[in-house]
Protein backbone atom coordinates (compact mmCIF):
# COMPACT_ATOMS: atom_id res chain seq x y z
CA UNK A 1 0.00 0.00 0.00
CA UNK A 2 1.62 3.28 -1.07
CA UNK A 3 2.10 5.86 1.62
CA UNK A 4 3.06 9.57 0.91
CA UNK A 5 4.29 11.79 3.68
CA UNK A 6 5.40 15.75 3.09
CA UNK A 7 8.60 17.73 5.12
CA UNK A 8 8.19 20.15 6.42
CA UNK A 9 4.23 19.95 7.54
CA UNK A 10 4.19 23.82 7.60
CA UNK A 11 6.88 26.19 6.34
CA UNK A 12 7.33 30.11 7.34
CA UNK A 13 9.64 32.39 5.42
CA UNK A 14 10.41 36.01 4.19
CA UNK A 15 9.40 37.54 1.23
CA UNK A 16 12.13 36.85 -1.52
CA UNK A 17 13.56 33.09 -0.38
CA UNK A 18 13.53 30.52 -2.27
CA UNK A 19 12.19 26.70 -0.62
CA UNK A 20 12.00 23.55 -0.95
CA UNK A 21 9.10 21.02 -0.17
CA UNK A 22 9.88 17.41 0.10
CA UNK A 23 7.56 14.19 -0.09
CA UNK A 24 8.63 10.99 -0.18
CA UNK A 25 6.63 7.46 -1.25
CA UNK A 26 6.89 4.13 -0.58
CA UNK A 27 5.95 2.38 -3.57
CA UNK A 28 7.92 3.57 -6.80
CA UNK A 29 5.44 1.63 -9.36
CA UNK A 30 3.75 5.08 -10.01
CA UNK A 31 2.56 6.29 -13.38
CA UNK A 32 3.10 10.00 -12.29
CA UNK A 33 3.50 11.96 -8.98
CA UNK A 34 1.64 15.60 -8.96
CA UNK A 35 2.06 18.82 -7.22
CA UNK A 36 -1.05 20.65 -5.97
CA UNK A 37 -1.75 23.53 -4.16
CA UNK A 38 -4.69 24.64 -2.21
CA UNK A 39 -5.91 27.90 -1.03
CA UNK A 40 -8.23 28.00 2.19
CA UNK A 41 -11.76 27.09 1.42
CA UNK A 42 -10.80 26.42 -2.21
CA UNK A 43 -10.16 23.19 -4.37
CA UNK A 44 -6.59 22.13 -5.63
CA UNK A 45 -4.80 23.34 -8.40
CA UNK A 46 -2.53 21.69 -10.40
CA UNK A 47 0.65 23.14 -10.25
CA UNK A 48 3.09 19.88 -12.27
CA UNK A 49 2.70 16.53 -13.06
CA UNK A 50 5.81 14.29 -13.55
CA UNK A 51 5.48 11.20 -15.31
CA UNK A 52 7.59 8.73 -14.09
CA UNK A 53 9.40 8.32 -17.08
CA UNK A 54 10.90 11.91 -16.50
CA UNK A 55 13.14 13.81 -13.97
CA UNK A 56 11.56 17.09 -14.07
CA UNK A 57 8.80 19.35 -14.43
CA UNK A 58 9.37 23.40 -14.68
CA UNK A 59 6.19 26.24 -14.62
CA UNK A 60 7.85 29.96 -13.90
CA UNK A 61 9.08 30.34 -10.37
CA UNK A 62 7.93 26.33 -9.93
CA UNK A 63 10.38 23.25 -10.42
CA UNK A 64 9.43 19.57 -9.48
CA UNK A 65 11.68 17.03 -9.31
CA UNK A 66 11.49 13.13 -9.26
CA UNK A 67 13.63 10.37 -8.12
CA UNK A 68 12.03 6.91 -8.38
CA UNK A 69 14.26 5.25 -7.03
CA UNK A 70 14.61 6.84 -3.60
CA UNK A 71 11.15 7.33 -3.17
CA UNK A 72 11.51 11.32 -3.75
CA UNK A 73 10.04 14.16 -5.11
CA UNK A 74 10.80 17.70 -4.52
CA UNK A 75 9.05 21.37 -5.62
CA UNK A 76 11.47 24.27 -5.33
CA UNK A 77 9.74 28.02 -5.23
CA UNK A 78 12.09 30.44 -6.27
CA UNK A 79 11.90 33.82 -5.08
CA UNK A 80 8.75 33.13 -3.12
CA UNK A 81 5.84 35.85 -2.82
CA UNK A 82 3.24 36.39 -0.23
CA UNK A 83 1.15 35.19 -2.98
CA UNK A 84 2.81 31.75 -2.73
CA UNK A 85 1.11 31.37 0.76
CA UNK A 86 -1.13 27.95 0.52
CA UNK A 87 -1.10 24.15 1.51
CA UNK A 88 1.05 22.23 -1.24
CA UNK A 89 -0.12 18.63 -1.46
CA UNK A 90 1.98 15.52 -3.77
CA UNK A 91 0.12 12.86 -4.63
CA UNK A 92 1.55 10.15 -6.47
CA UNK A 93 -0.56 8.16 -9.40
CA UNK A 94 -0.28 4.35 -8.27
CA UNK A 95 0.29 1.84 -11.30
CA UNK A 96 -0.59 -1.51 -10.99
CA UNK A 97 -4.07 -0.61 -10.00
CA UNK A 98 -7.24 -0.37 -12.91
CA UNK A 99 -7.05 2.81 -13.49
CA UNK A 100 -5.22 6.06 -13.48
CA UNK A 101 -6.33 9.21 -11.27
CA UNK A 102 -6.07 6.77 -7.77
CA UNK A 103 -3.92 9.42 -6.45
CA UNK A 104 -2.84 8.98 -2.32
CA UNK A 105 -1.92 12.11 -1.47
CA UNK A 106 -0.14 13.29 1.31
CA UNK A 107 -0.50 15.25 3.88
CA UNK A 108 0.07 18.45 2.89
CA UNK A 109 2.93 21.66 4.06
CA UNK A 110 1.29 24.73 5.48
CA UNK A 111 3.54 27.32 3.31
CA UNK A 112 3.32 30.89 4.84
CA UNK A 113 5.49 33.48 3.03
CA UNK A 114 5.57 37.17 4.76
CA UNK A 115 6.07 40.49 3.74
CA UNK B 1 -13.28 27.31 -19.90
CA UNK B 2 -15.62 26.97 -16.64
CA UNK B 3 -14.10 24.68 -14.26
CA UNK B 4 -15.33 21.51 -11.97
CA UNK B 5 -18.23 23.11 -10.12
CA UNK B 6 -19.53 21.10 -7.26
CA UNK B 7 -23.31 21.85 -5.50
CA UNK B 8 -23.80 22.41 -2.37
CA UNK B 9 -20.54 24.01 -1.27
CA UNK B 10 -21.70 23.46 2.30
CA UNK B 11 -24.31 20.94 4.27
CA UNK B 12 -25.50 20.37 7.07
CA UNK B 13 -27.58 17.57 8.34
CA UNK B 14 -28.33 15.40 11.15
CA UNK B 15 -27.61 12.05 11.66
CA UNK B 16 -29.42 9.59 9.67
CA UNK B 17 -30.99 11.65 7.21
CA UNK B 18 -29.78 11.84 3.40
CA UNK B 19 -27.51 14.19 1.36
CA UNK B 20 -26.95 14.31 -2.32
CA UNK B 21 -23.74 15.77 -3.01
CA UNK B 22 -23.28 16.93 -6.92
CA UNK B 23 -20.23 17.41 -8.96
CA UNK B 24 -20.00 19.06 -12.98
CA UNK B 25 -17.22 18.02 -14.29
CA UNK B 26 -14.86 20.06 -16.75
CA UNK B 27 -17.05 19.75 -19.96
CA UNK B 28 -15.13 16.98 -22.47
CA UNK B 29 -13.89 15.56 -18.88
CA UNK B 30 -14.81 11.36 -19.72
CA UNK B 31 -12.84 10.88 -16.02
CA UNK B 32 -14.64 12.23 -12.96
CA UNK B 33 -13.48 11.09 -9.93
CA UNK B 34 -14.78 11.59 -6.18
CA UNK B 35 -11.87 12.30 -3.07
CA UNK B 36 -12.95 13.13 0.23
CA UNK B 37 -10.56 14.70 3.26
CA UNK B 38 -11.86 13.89 6.92
CA UNK B 39 -10.74 15.97 10.07
CA UNK B 40 -7.00 15.38 10.65
CA UNK B 41 -6.63 13.23 7.48
CA UNK B 42 -5.51 13.11 4.02
CA UNK B 43 -7.64 13.51 1.31
CA UNK B 44 -8.37 9.94 -0.09
CA UNK B 45 -9.75 8.61 -3.26
CA UNK B 46 -13.10 7.51 -3.42
CA UNK B 47 -14.43 6.17 -6.78
CA UNK B 48 -13.97 6.64 -10.69
CA UNK B 49 -16.06 7.15 -13.47
CA UNK B 50 -14.78 6.95 -17.12
CA UNK B 51 -18.17 8.17 -19.04
CA UNK B 52 -21.06 6.46 -17.33
CA UNK B 53 -19.30 3.56 -16.05
CA UNK B 54 -17.63 2.99 -12.65
CA UNK B 55 -13.74 2.08 -13.56
CA UNK B 56 -13.14 1.78 -9.80
CA UNK B 57 -15.10 2.26 -6.61
CA UNK B 58 -12.67 0.35 -4.33
CA UNK B 59 -12.33 3.89 -2.17
CA UNK B 60 -16.09 3.68 -1.26
CA UNK B 61 -16.29 3.39 2.81
CA UNK B 62 -19.87 1.46 2.96
CA UNK B 63 -22.68 0.82 1.22
CA UNK B 64 -24.58 4.16 2.61
CA UNK B 65 -22.37 5.54 0.14
CA UNK B 66 -24.40 5.31 -3.70
CA UNK B 67 -21.81 7.54 -6.70
CA UNK B 68 -24.00 7.92 -9.64
CA UNK B 69 -22.92 9.09 -13.14
CA UNK B 70 -26.41 9.34 -15.59
CA UNK B 71 -25.17 10.40 -19.56
CA UNK B 72 -21.66 9.75 -18.40
CA UNK B 73 -22.38 14.18 -17.92
CA UNK B 74 -22.58 15.29 -13.98
CA UNK B 75 -22.18 12.57 -11.07
CA UNK B 76 -24.26 12.72 -8.09
CA UNK B 77 -22.94 10.98 -4.49
CA UNK B 78 -25.81 10.16 -2.21
CA UNK B 79 -25.09 9.03 1.60
CA UNK B 80 -27.97 7.35 2.75
CA UNK B 81 -28.05 7.26 6.23
CA UNK B 82 -25.26 9.95 7.13
CA UNK B 83 -23.42 8.76 10.16
CA UNK B 84 -21.11 11.77 12.58
CA UNK B 85 -18.19 10.12 10.72
CA UNK B 86 -18.81 11.12 7.37
CA UNK B 87 -18.36 14.22 7.76
CA UNK B 88 -15.41 16.09 6.14
CA UNK B 89 -14.71 17.57 2.64
CA UNK B 90 -15.67 15.75 -0.43
CA UNK B 91 -14.17 16.39 -3.85
CA UNK B 92 -14.96 15.63 -7.48
CA UNK B 93 -12.17 16.28 -9.82
CA UNK B 94 -11.97 15.03 -13.63
CA UNK B 95 -9.48 14.79 -16.51
CA UNK B 96 -9.31 14.65 -20.00
CA UNK B 97 -7.72 11.43 -20.88
CA UNK B 98 -5.71 9.11 -18.60
CA UNK B 99 -2.71 10.00 -17.14
CA UNK B 100 -3.17 13.52 -17.27
CA UNK B 101 -3.53 16.13 -14.73
CA UNK B 102 -6.82 15.98 -12.34
CA UNK B 103 -8.88 19.49 -12.17
CA UNK B 104 -10.63 19.61 -8.82
CA UNK B 105 -13.55 21.20 -7.50
CA UNK B 106 -14.28 23.47 -4.40
CA UNK B 107 -15.09 20.55 -2.51
CA UNK B 108 -18.40 19.89 -0.46
CA UNK B 109 -17.52 20.63 3.09
CA UNK B 110 -20.40 18.21 4.75
CA UNK B 111 -21.00 18.45 8.68
CA UNK B 112 -23.41 15.87 10.11
CA UNK B 113 -24.39 16.17 13.38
Amino acid sequence: KQEVTQIPAALSVPEGENLVLNCSFTDSAIYNLQWFRQDPGKGLTSLLLIQSSQREQTSGRLNASLDKSSGRSTLYIAASQPGDSATYLCASDNAGGTSYGKLTFGQGTILTVHP
Amino acid sequence: EAGVTQFPSHSVIEKGQTVTLRCDPISGHDNLYWYRRVMGKEIKFLLHFVKESKQDESGMPNNRFLAERTGGTYSTLKVQPAELEDSGVYFCASSLVDNSPLHFGNGTRLTVT
